[in-house]
Protein backbone atom coordinates (compact mmCIF):
# COMPACT_ATOMS: atom_id res chain seq x y z
CA UNK A 1 0.00 0.00 0.00
CA UNK A 2 1.27 3.57 -0.42
CA UNK A 3 1.64 6.21 1.85
CA UNK A 4 2.13 9.99 1.71
CA UNK A 5 3.59 11.82 4.07
CA UNK A 6 3.28 15.59 4.77
CA UNK A 7 5.62 16.53 7.65
CA UNK A 8 5.02 20.43 7.89
CA UNK A 9 1.37 21.01 9.86
CA UNK A 10 1.42 24.65 9.15
CA UNK A 11 3.61 26.84 7.35
CA UNK A 12 3.14 30.82 7.44
CA UNK A 13 4.75 33.54 5.32
CA UNK A 14 4.54 37.08 3.81
CA UNK A 15 2.96 37.45 0.95
CA UNK A 16 4.94 37.65 -1.96
CA UNK A 17 7.61 35.26 -0.58
CA UNK A 18 8.47 32.10 -2.25
CA UNK A 19 7.74 28.94 -0.13
CA UNK A 20 7.74 25.55 -0.81
CA UNK A 21 5.43 22.28 1.21
CA UNK A 22 7.03 18.94 1.20
CA UNK A 23 5.77 15.81 0.46
CA UNK A 24 7.36 12.14 0.60
CA UNK A 25 5.96 8.83 -0.52
CA UNK A 26 6.55 5.37 -0.26
CA UNK A 27 5.08 2.57 -3.28
CA UNK A 28 6.75 -0.09 -4.73
CA UNK A 29 5.01 0.76 -8.57
CA UNK A 30 6.70 2.51 -10.99
CA UNK A 31 4.29 3.97 -13.18
CA UNK A 32 1.75 6.19 -11.18
CA UNK A 33 0.80 9.69 -10.49
CA UNK A 34 1.12 12.95 -8.21
CA UNK A 35 -1.04 15.74 -7.52
CA UNK A 36 -1.15 19.10 -5.07
CA UNK A 37 -4.98 19.66 -3.98
CA UNK A 38 -5.47 22.91 -2.64
CA UNK A 39 -8.36 23.01 0.08
CA UNK A 40 -9.16 27.08 0.82
CA UNK A 41 -11.76 27.42 3.65
CA UNK A 42 -14.58 26.80 1.72
CA UNK A 43 -13.78 23.16 1.90
CA UNK A 44 -13.19 23.45 -2.61
CA UNK A 45 -10.54 20.55 -3.25
CA UNK A 46 -9.18 22.60 -6.10
CA UNK A 47 -6.36 20.51 -7.95
CA UNK A 48 -2.82 22.51 -8.06
CA UNK A 49 -0.74 20.89 -10.24
CA UNK A 50 -0.19 17.25 -11.38
CA UNK A 51 2.94 14.75 -12.15
CA UNK A 52 3.53 11.81 -14.36
CA UNK A 53 6.22 9.65 -12.67
CA UNK A 54 7.60 8.87 -16.25
CA UNK A 55 7.74 12.23 -16.78
CA UNK A 56 11.18 13.54 -16.12
CA UNK A 57 10.60 17.21 -16.47
CA UNK A 58 8.85 18.86 -13.71
CA UNK A 59 5.25 20.20 -13.96
CA UNK A 60 4.67 23.78 -14.05
CA UNK A 61 1.13 26.09 -13.58
CA UNK A 62 2.27 29.77 -13.36
CA UNK A 63 3.09 30.31 -10.12
CA UNK A 64 3.07 27.15 -9.18
CA UNK A 65 6.00 24.25 -9.60
CA UNK A 66 6.75 20.98 -8.20
CA UNK A 67 10.30 19.29 -7.44
CA UNK A 68 10.05 15.32 -8.78
CA UNK A 69 12.53 13.53 -7.45
CA UNK A 70 11.81 9.99 -7.98
CA UNK A 71 14.75 7.81 -6.75
CA UNK A 72 14.23 9.91 -3.38
CA UNK A 73 10.43 9.60 -3.47
CA UNK A 74 10.22 13.38 -2.99
CA UNK A 75 7.45 15.67 -4.85
CA UNK A 76 7.18 19.05 -3.33
CA UNK A 77 5.32 22.46 -3.97
CA UNK A 78 6.91 25.56 -4.98
CA UNK A 79 4.49 28.92 -4.48
CA UNK A 80 6.31 31.65 -6.24
CA UNK A 81 4.48 35.59 -5.41
CA UNK A 82 2.72 34.33 -2.99
CA UNK A 83 -0.56 35.88 -2.59
CA UNK A 84 -3.05 36.04 -0.04
CA UNK A 85 -5.47 33.54 -1.86
CA UNK A 86 -3.23 30.60 -1.87
CA UNK A 87 -4.24 30.23 2.04
CA UNK A 88 -5.42 27.37 2.38
CA UNK A 89 -4.89 23.82 3.39
CA UNK A 90 -2.53 21.44 0.22
CA UNK A 91 -2.92 18.15 0.59
CA UNK A 92 -0.44 16.10 -2.11
CA UNK A 93 -1.72 12.87 -3.15
CA UNK A 94 -1.19 9.62 -5.34
CA UNK A 95 -2.39 7.31 -7.39
CA UNK A 96 -1.64 4.14 -9.10
CA UNK A 97 -0.60 4.55 -12.86
CA UNK A 98 -3.91 1.83 -13.81
CA UNK A 99 -6.38 4.07 -12.92
CA UNK A 100 -8.24 1.60 -10.83
CA UNK A 101 -7.75 3.32 -7.48
CA UNK A 102 -8.09 6.44 -5.38
CA UNK A 103 -6.08 8.95 -4.17
CA UNK A 104 -3.78 8.51 -1.64
CA UNK A 105 -3.75 11.50 0.51
CA UNK A 106 -1.50 13.06 3.18
CA UNK A 107 -2.51 14.98 5.94
CA UNK A 108 -2.02 18.04 4.63
CA UNK A 109 -0.23 21.31 5.35
CA UNK A 110 -1.87 24.57 6.41
CA UNK A 111 -0.23 27.40 4.72
CA UNK A 112 -1.46 30.74 5.70
CA UNK A 113 -0.31 33.76 3.35
CA UNK A 114 -0.04 37.04 5.61
CA UNK A 115 -0.12 40.53 4.71
CA UNK B 1 -16.87 25.35 -10.47
CA UNK B 2 -15.50 21.65 -11.19
CA UNK B 3 -18.42 20.64 -13.01
CA UNK B 4 -19.32 17.84 -10.44
CA UNK B 5 -22.36 18.45 -8.35
CA UNK B 6 -23.47 16.91 -5.02
CA UNK B 7 -26.69 17.11 -2.96
CA UNK B 8 -27.30 17.70 -0.32
CA UNK B 9 -24.72 20.49 0.55
CA UNK B 10 -25.86 19.57 4.61
CA UNK B 11 -27.39 16.73 6.23
CA UNK B 12 -28.28 16.78 9.68
CA UNK B 13 -29.01 13.13 11.16
CA UNK B 14 -29.25 11.23 14.25
CA UNK B 15 -27.49 8.02 14.92
CA UNK B 16 -29.15 4.51 13.59
CA UNK B 17 -30.54 6.47 10.80
CA UNK B 18 -29.74 6.07 7.02
CA UNK B 19 -28.88 8.85 4.55
CA UNK B 20 -28.40 9.11 0.70
CA UNK B 21 -25.71 11.63 -0.54
CA UNK B 22 -25.48 11.93 -4.23
CA UNK B 23 -22.98 13.08 -7.11
CA UNK B 24 -23.58 14.16 -10.70
CA UNK B 25 -19.78 14.06 -12.69
CA UNK B 26 -19.08 16.14 -15.02
CA UNK B 27 -20.01 15.66 -18.20
CA UNK B 28 -18.54 13.45 -20.45
CA UNK B 29 -16.65 11.40 -17.30
CA UNK B 30 -17.56 7.99 -16.73
CA UNK B 31 -15.04 7.24 -13.27
CA UNK B 32 -16.71 8.54 -10.02
CA UNK B 33 -14.96 8.08 -6.87
CA UNK B 34 -15.88 9.18 -3.24
CA UNK B 35 -13.91 10.16 -0.65
CA UNK B 36 -14.73 11.03 3.17
CA UNK B 37 -12.87 13.70 5.21
CA UNK B 38 -13.04 13.94 8.79
CA UNK B 39 -10.27 15.35 11.68
CA UNK B 40 -9.53 12.00 12.58
CA UNK B 41 -8.95 9.95 9.84
CA UNK B 42 -8.32 12.91 6.83
CA UNK B 43 -9.08 12.38 3.44
CA UNK B 44 -9.76 8.77 2.84
CA UNK B 45 -11.42 6.81 -0.89
CA UNK B 46 -14.19 5.15 -0.10
CA UNK B 47 -15.05 3.85 -3.67
CA UNK B 48 -15.10 3.88 -7.48
CA UNK B 49 -17.30 3.46 -10.07
CA UNK B 50 -16.56 3.45 -14.04
CA UNK B 51 -19.28 3.40 -16.58
CA UNK B 52 -21.25 1.83 -13.78
CA UNK B 53 -19.40 -0.93 -13.00
CA UNK B 54 -17.87 -0.65 -9.29
CA UNK B 55 -13.80 -0.41 -9.95
CA UNK B 56 -12.24 -0.23 -6.54
CA UNK B 57 -12.73 -0.41 -3.08
CA UNK B 58 -10.87 1.95 -0.76
CA UNK B 59 -11.58 2.23 3.80
CA UNK B 60 -15.54 1.78 2.75
CA UNK B 61 -17.47 -0.12 6.08
CA UNK B 62 -19.87 -2.54 5.31
CA UNK B 63 -22.39 0.02 6.68
CA UNK B 64 -21.49 1.96 3.85
CA UNK B 65 -22.79 1.26 -0.47
CA UNK B 66 -22.81 2.81 -3.45
CA UNK B 67 -23.97 2.24 -6.84
CA UNK B 68 -23.82 4.51 -10.15
CA UNK B 69 -26.66 4.65 -12.54
CA UNK B 70 -26.99 4.14 -16.25
CA UNK B 71 -27.02 8.10 -16.46
CA UNK B 72 -23.62 8.14 -14.54
CA UNK B 73 -24.71 9.88 -11.46
CA UNK B 74 -23.59 8.34 -8.29
CA UNK B 75 -25.58 7.71 -4.87
CA UNK B 76 -23.54 6.91 -1.16
CA UNK B 77 -25.86 5.07 0.95
CA UNK B 78 -25.01 5.40 4.33
CA UNK B 79 -26.60 2.81 6.85
CA UNK B 80 -26.85 2.48 10.93
CA UNK B 81 -25.11 5.65 11.55
CA UNK B 82 -22.62 6.63 14.03
CA UNK B 83 -21.14 9.53 15.41
CA UNK B 84 -17.61 8.42 13.48
CA UNK B 85 -19.57 8.86 10.56
CA UNK B 86 -19.90 12.55 10.61
CA UNK B 87 -17.50 14.00 7.78
CA UNK B 88 -17.41 15.96 4.71
CA UNK B 89 -18.33 13.40 1.62
CA UNK B 90 -16.41 14.05 -1.96
CA UNK B 91 -17.33 12.92 -5.49
CA UNK B 92 -15.30 13.13 -7.57
CA UNK B 93 -15.16 12.17 -11.34
CA UNK B 94 -12.73 11.47 -13.95
CA UNK B 95 -12.88 10.69 -17.89
CA UNK B 96 -10.98 7.57 -17.79
CA UNK B 97 -9.99 5.78 -14.99
CA UNK B 98 -9.54 2.30 -16.61
CA UNK B 99 -6.06 1.54 -17.54
CA UNK B 100 -4.77 4.81 -16.82
CA UNK B 101 -5.13 7.29 -14.19
CA UNK B 102 -6.78 10.58 -15.19
CA UNK B 103 -7.17 14.24 -13.09
CA UNK B 104 -10.22 13.85 -10.87
CA UNK B 105 -12.51 16.73 -10.19
CA UNK B 106 -14.00 16.94 -6.84
CA UNK B 107 -17.61 18.04 -5.95
CA UNK B 108 -18.29 20.71 -3.09
CA UNK B 109 -19.08 18.02 -0.81
CA UNK B 110 -21.20 17.39 1.73
CA UNK B 111 -21.18 17.70 5.35
CA UNK B 112 -22.95 15.52 7.46
CA UNK B 113 -23.70 15.25 10.70
CA UNK B 114 -24.61 12.57 13.02
CA UNK B 115 -26.27 13.56 16.28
Amino acid sequence: AQTVTQSQPEMSVQEAETVTLSCTYDTSENNYYLFWYKQPPSRQMILVIRQEAYKQQNATENRFSVNFQKAAKSFSLKISDSQLGDTAMYFCAFQSGGGADGLTFGKGTHLIIQP
Amino acid sequence: DSGVTQTPKHLITATGQRVTLRCSPRSGDLSVYWYQQSLDQGLQFLIQYYNGEERAKGNILERFSAQQFPDLHSELNLSSLELGDSALYFCASSVEGRGRAETQYFGPGTRLLVL
